[in-house]
């Protein structure tokens, strides 16, 4: 069945230090991917998103490249901020049968960020 | 500009009892999803509506029922409140079949539930 992978936190990096989180994904058809943040005390909102092979989202300096040939698609971002330390969501979105939509969520990934 | 709306935000009930979480969303979107949230388990689907009227299970529906009479509103039940189902509750919701799947769902900041 379809399914999300990520890398298992926690992640303790220093300020500026670069970032990758890993994702990987197994699916039947064309799925779209995302990545979600959950900051301390608050809900999961959407950090960035790629809709086919190829497609690189980006938002706050964060990046994702949609791989298909290695099924991946792993976050990454230059020099990470104090404010980055939250907790990440890989998610997948693929078309199913009978018009179910929802959204296929990896475990999260714990990131701190000390100054 | 509220976008999801979830109360209570906190709760503490006894074992036995019941309650209703209340979601409500200002986005006029099609679907909504109730989702609970535990150390090490990451999101797991509870139930979820694709429309004014209608409801389905998701993975994890045992112990809780749905009602989506309004189309901005979504209603999740607990009948008989279990020490297991102390978590912290999200709903969301996500436009329809419009935008196909690229659409994100908006989440609401969550209902922290202990059940004694």
């Amino acid at each position: 069945g379809d399914s999300v992978t990520q890398m298992e936190g926690p992640v303790t990096l220093s300020e500026e230090a670069f970032l990758t989180i890993n994702c990987t994904y197994t699916a039947t058809g064309y799925p779209s991917l995302f990545w979600y943040v959950q900051y301390p005390g608050e809900g999961l909102q959407l950090l960035l998103k790629a809709t086919k092979a190829d497609d690189k989202g980006s938002n706050k300096g964060f990046e994702a490249t949609y791989r298909k040939e290695t099924t991946s698609f792993h976050l990454e971002k230059g020099s990470v901020q104090v404010s980055d330390s939250a907790v990440y969501f890989c998610a997948l979105s693929v078309n199913n049968a009978g018009n179910n939509r929802k959204l296929i969520w990896g475990l999260g990934t714990s990131l701190a960020v000390n100054p | 500009n509220a976008g999801v709306t979830q109360t209570p935000k906190f709760r503490v009930l006894k074992t036995g009892q019941s309650m209703t979480l209340l979601c409500a969303q200002d986005m006029n979107h099609e679907y909504m999803y109730w989702y609970r949230q535990d150390p090490g388990m990451g999101l797991r689907l509870i139930h979820y509506s694709v429309g004014e009227g209608t409801t389905a299970k998701g993975e994890v529906p045992d112990g809780y029922n749905v009602s989506r009479l309004k189309k901005q509103n979504f209603l999740l039940g607990l009948e008989s409140a279990a020490p297991s189902q102390t978590s912290v509750y999200f709903c969301a919701s996500r436009q329809g079949t419009g935008g196909g799947n690229n659409q994100p769902q908006h989440f609401g900041d969550g209902t922290r539930l202990s059940i004694l």
